[in-house]
């Protein structure tokens, strides 16, 4: 139980492109689902929070215009990184807190991220 | 002070010996504390949550939380070269938002 899915698993794209990243959580409801962006050898740096249905919280430093966070339904969230530049590049990783029959928790379970390169 | 600290390491351990990997957090109200497992190049997995003073045992590992000292720590016994990784030890704060140390690499010699 508790399975999150990304997808891409790896992008390559240009300088001035968008990217969307999918997060998905494959058999429980996801109330809240979280962005984080990781650097090599550095920790996950929290980017911003989602709850189903309503805007996504950022972290301060975070552009919101930059990254689109959409958590359209209980399975689903989407991070779209416009207009990306080299420093974009990045691992995002997702996570997914929600319901398990029922019960909420609060354990977050982490997607297997995204490797970012713009180049 | 960091709100979540833990020795980067490395540690290194011989195959077959205890690893133990410790963790101290700023925040006296946390009440949910999480380790993480990270390979090289992957995400985080879970491998304990603990939220009552005390030990939590599962399989080969086991966490320690000591909230008047605010303190957690996990356990590996019987360390495997498998285990080599860095651990993320994380705390969640009142806003619900996981706080991560910056993790400790531990490696394990065959």
């Amino acid at each position: 139980g508790a399975v999150v899915s990304q997808h891409p698993s790896w992008v390559i794209c240009k300088s001035g492109t968008s990217v969307k990243i999918e997060c998905r959580s494959l058999d429980f409801q996801a109330t809240t689902m979280f962005w984080y962006r990781q650097f090599p050898k550095q920790s996950l740096m929290l980017m911003a929070t989602s709850n189903e249905g309503s805007k996504a919280t950022y972290e301060q430093g975070v552009e919101k215009d930059k990254f689109l966070i959409n958590h359209a339904s209980l399975t689903l969230s989407t991070l779209t990184v416009t207009s990306a530049h080299p420093e974009d590049s990045s691992f995002y990783i997702c996570s997914a807190q929600g319901t398990s029959g029922g019960r909420g928790t609060d354990t977050q379970y982490f997607g297997p991220g995204t490797r970012l390169t713009v180049l | 002070q960091k709100e979540v600290e833990q020795n980067s390491g490395p540690l290194s351990v011989p195959e077959g010996a205890i690893a133990s990997l410790n963790c101290t957090y700023s925040d006296r109200v946390s009440q949910s504390f999480f380790w993480y497992r990270q390979y090289s190049g992957k995400s985080p997995e879970l491998i304990m949550s603990i939220y009552s003073n005390g030990d939590k045992e599962d399989g080969r590992f086991t966490a320690q939380l000591n909230k008047a000292s605010q303190y957690v720590s996990l356990l590996i016994r019987d360390s495997q070269p498998s285990d080599s990784a860095t651990y993320l030890c994380a705390v969640k704060n009142q806003g619900g938002k996981l706080i991560f140390g910056q993790g400790t690499e531990l490696s394990v010699k065959p």
